[in-house]
């Protein structure tokens, strides 16, 4: 089956403790991105990546890291979450320029953070 | 249609009747837009899209209505069902150097009574 897959689905941590969120897509997809979704505000993206080694910023990217060693894999990382980083994240993969369906992005089911 | 407040607008509509849901886009230079659904518990799903060059598309008891003209997008969903009931998204979209950088509504709470 065709998925974005987010791990773990819900984290409660605390001030200052690094964390990992990690995401992979087995759809072969080129672009891959984060985003972090709060009351009111709507989805915003934090990083994006647009292939192996290639990210780059989003709208929000302060206080968050990305990588991109593999095609499948995107991991969202928090070096010393705040407080503020308390959200429902989100990880995205679309196809890559000149594929099909190359604009709709396939979204894993969410993680819910919250940071003490 | 989508706010501009903190609490999500919501429309409340009865099994059967038909919902529009409307969305304000903000750049004139966006060619490319989707909408959304997003049930509770879940990550957003890709229900329709449409491009800048067209005015209207149909999907299945779904249409897309795009007026570039006031920058309004509408989505229509015929006989509403209860299944229905979610959060709607609607996301402009503008090529960038050959990049892809999409800008999500905040979104509209349909909610659907039996």
């Amino acid at each position: 089956e065709a998925q974005v897959t987010q791990n773990p689905r819900y984290l409660i941590t605390v001030t200052g403790k690094k964390l990992t969120v990690t995401c992979s897509q087995n759809m072969n997809h080129e672009y891959m991105s984060w985003y972090r979704q709060d009351p009111g505000l709507g989805l915003r993206q934090i990083y994006y990546s647009m292939n192996v080694e290639v990210t780059d910023k989003g709208d929000v990217p302060e206080g968050y890291k990305v990588s991109r060693k593999e095609k499948r894999n995107f991991p969202l990382i928090l070096e010393s979450p705040s407080p503020n980083q308390t959200s429902l994240y989100f990880c995205a993969s679309r196809p890559g320029q000149g594929a099909p369906g190359k604009n709709i992005q396939y979204f894993g089911a969410g993680t819910r953070l919250s940071v003490l | 249609g989508e706010s501009v407040g903190l609490h999500l607008p919501t429309l409340s509509v009865q099994e059967g009747d038909n919902s529009i849901i409307n969305c304000a886009y903000s750049n004139s230079a966006s060619d490319y837009f989707i909408w959304y659904k997003q049930e509770s518990g879940k990550g957003p799903q890709f229900i329709i899209d449409i491009r800048s060059n067209m005015d209207k598309r149909q999907g299945q008891r779904v249409t897309v209505l795009l007026n570039k003209t006031v920058k309004h997008l509408s989505l229509q969903i015929a006989a509403t069902q209860p299944g229905d009931s979610a959060v709607y998204f609607c996301a402009e979209n503008i090529s960038t150097g050959g990049s892809y950088i999409p800008t999500f509504g905040r979104g509209t709470s349909l909610i659907v009574h039996p």
